[in-house]
C-alpha cells in the first residue's frame, strides 16, 4: 500500500525558515517524480514544486522561486522541502504527492499544516 | 503560466442527476488534464488522468473527457457520497496548474 506522511509543519515568523519531510513506503521510491503541493485555508490547490527520480531536476513555482528548495534523500526513501524567507502567503496545508511519470500526482500524503505568523 | 477555468465554481443537485463540471485552459494542453475530489479536511483524492481514464477504485459513474483547451467530468448518477469539491490539474507544462475548484453540495 502506498503511505505518503507528511512532518515539520509548525508556526513559524515572517522571515524564518521551516523544513517540511515526507516518509514514504509501498512502492519504488527511487523510481517516481515527487511534488509538493501545498492549499492555504479555504483556498484551491497550488502545485509548488517537483522534483526528478534521481535529483537532478527540480522546478518549482514562480512564488518561490529562491527561496524553496525540494530535495530528496532515495536511500531513506525521503522528501523534504526547505522552506526558507517565509511570507505569511505562504501559510497552507503542504502535501507531498508521487508522480506518475506524465507528470500527474496520484497519490497524497495527508498534509501537514505551516502557520506563517508574527 | 497555463489559466485554468473551471466552472460553475458551486452546484447543487440532486441524488441521481447527472452533473458536469467544465475546465478550460489556455492553450491545448495534449492529454496531460487530470482530476481530483476533496473532501474537507481530507487530501485530494485521485479520480481521472489523461483526460478519460478512471483511476482503480473509482466508480464508473465518474467519467472524463475532452481535447485542446476544453474538458469535462461527469458524474453520470449523482451520490449522496459525491459531495466534495472537484479539481481539475494540467500537467503539461510548468508551472503545473489547478482549475479553482467546483464545490458539489447535494440537495
Amino acid at each position: 500500500e502506498v503511505q505518503l506522511v507528511e512532518s515539520g509543519g509548525g508556526l513559524v515568523q515572517p522571515g524564518g525558515s521551516l523544513r517540511l519531510s515526507c516518509a514514504a513506503s509501498g512502492f519504488t521510491f527511487n523510481s517516481y517524480w515527487m511534488s509538493w503541493v501545498r492549499q492555504a485555508p479555504g483556498k484551491g490547490l497550488e502545485w509548488v514544486a517537483n522534483i526528478k527520480p534521481d535529483g537532478s531536476e527540480k522546478n518549482y513555482v514562480d512564488s518561490v522561486k529562491g527561496r524553496f528548495t525540494i530535495s530528496r534523500d532515495n536511500a531513506k526513501n525521503s522528501l523534504s522541502l526547505q522552506m526558507n524567507s517565509l511570507r505569511a502567503e505562504d501559510t497552507a496545508v503542504y502535501y507531498c504527492a508521487r508522480v506518475l511519470n506524465s507528470g500527474y500526482p496520484d497519490y497524497w500524503g495527508q498534509g501537514t499544516l505551516v502557520t506563517v505568523s508574527s | 503560466d497555463i489559466q485554468m477555468t473551471q466552472s460553475p465554481s458551486s452546484l447543487s443537485a440532486s441524488v441521481g442527476d447527472r452533473v458536469t463540471i467544465t475546465c478550460r485552459t489556455s492553450q491545448g494542453i495534449r492529454n496531460d488534464l487530470g482530476w481530483y475530489q476533496q473532501k474537507p479536511g481530507k487530501a485530494p483524492k485521485r479520480l481521472i488522468f489523461a483526460v478519460s481514464s478512471l483511476q482503480s477504485g473509482v466508480p464508473s459513474r465518474f467519467s472524463g473527457s475532452g481535447s485542446g483547451t476544453e474538458f469535462t467530468l461527469t458524474i453520470s448518477s449523482l451520490q449522496p457520497e459525491d459531495s466534495a469539491t472537484y479539481y481539475c490539474l494540467q500537467h503539461y507544462t510548468y508551472p503545473y496548474t489547478f482549475g479553482q475548484g467546483t464545490k458539489l453540495e447535494i440537495k
